[in-house]
């Protein structure tokens, strides 16, 4: 089965650091971008972060860009969040999610991009002093 | 930025009804427009890409179309199964963003 488990979440204080770890199986981790989005309690889906199935060139929101850095380890099929500097507004459900091999555009270097085909179940990052 | 806004934010249908919900985006995005039903406690399912593909397993009484920046998705005869929230996402060079989602309730 195609499968993706986060793991990291947890309580921590304003301005703190938090690792959030997301492990693929089923597919060939390697050949897809993958993707961060977010939930606040209540509220709609707000995008994060995209990488492109390689590593290196990678996508960011502005509500988070120069605090959260995401990367991935092929050799583990491991997608990664490092979430520094955290504020009250980024207490969420945080989901990776795996883009769909189809339907979408691909950049000049052979990378793909799309909808967003499976998703994980989620973990929840509260920021609280 | 493009800004997606959708409407209505919550919609009110009996079982049986036909349904639209509308997508708008601030510009152009190649029709690169993908909608995902999410329940409570659940994540998110994609249910259409590319404006008007329907994604493998989902039922045919969903439908997406329109193009530039007005999107449309219509659920035909709404099922018991259907109340959930709509999202709608634009993915077109190289940036994401969702629209604010909207809630379909039993009436």
């Amino acid at each position: 089965d195609v499968q993706l488990v986060e793991s990291g979440g947890g309580l921590v204080q304003p301005g703190g650091s938090l690792r959030l770890s997301c492990v693929a199986s089923g597919f060939t981790f390697s050949n897809f971008a993958m993707n961060w989005v977010r939930q606040a309690p209540g509220k709609g889906l707000e995008w994060v972060s995209t990488i492109r199935n390689s590593g290196g060139t990678t996508y960011s929101a502005d509500s988070v860009k120069g605090r959260f850095t995401i990367s991935r380890d092929n050799s583990e099929n491991t997608l990664y969040l490092q979430m520094n500097d955290l504020r009250g507004e980024d207490t969420a459900v945080y989901y990776c999610a795996k883009t769909f091999g189809g339907g979408g555009y691909c950049s000049i270097g052979g990378s793909c991009y799309s909808a967003f085909d499976i998703w994980g179940q989620g973990t929840m990052v509260t920021v609280s002093s | 930025d493009i800004q997606m806004t959708q409407s209505p934010s919550t919609l009110s249908a009996p079982v049986g009804d036909r349904v639209t919900i509308t997508c708008r985006a601030s510009q152009s995005i190649n029709n690169y427009l993908a909608w995902y039903q999410q329940k409570p406690g659940k994540a998110p399912k994609l249910l259409i890409y590319k404006a008007s593909t329907l994604e493998t397993g989902v039922p045919s009484r969903f439908t997406g179309s329109g193009s530039g920046t007005e999107f449309t998705l219509t659920i035909t005869a709404v099922q018991p199964d259907d109340f959930a929230t709509y999202y709608c996402q634009q993915y077109n060079d190289y940036s994401w963003a969702f629209g604010q989602g909207t809630k379909l309730e039993i009436k």
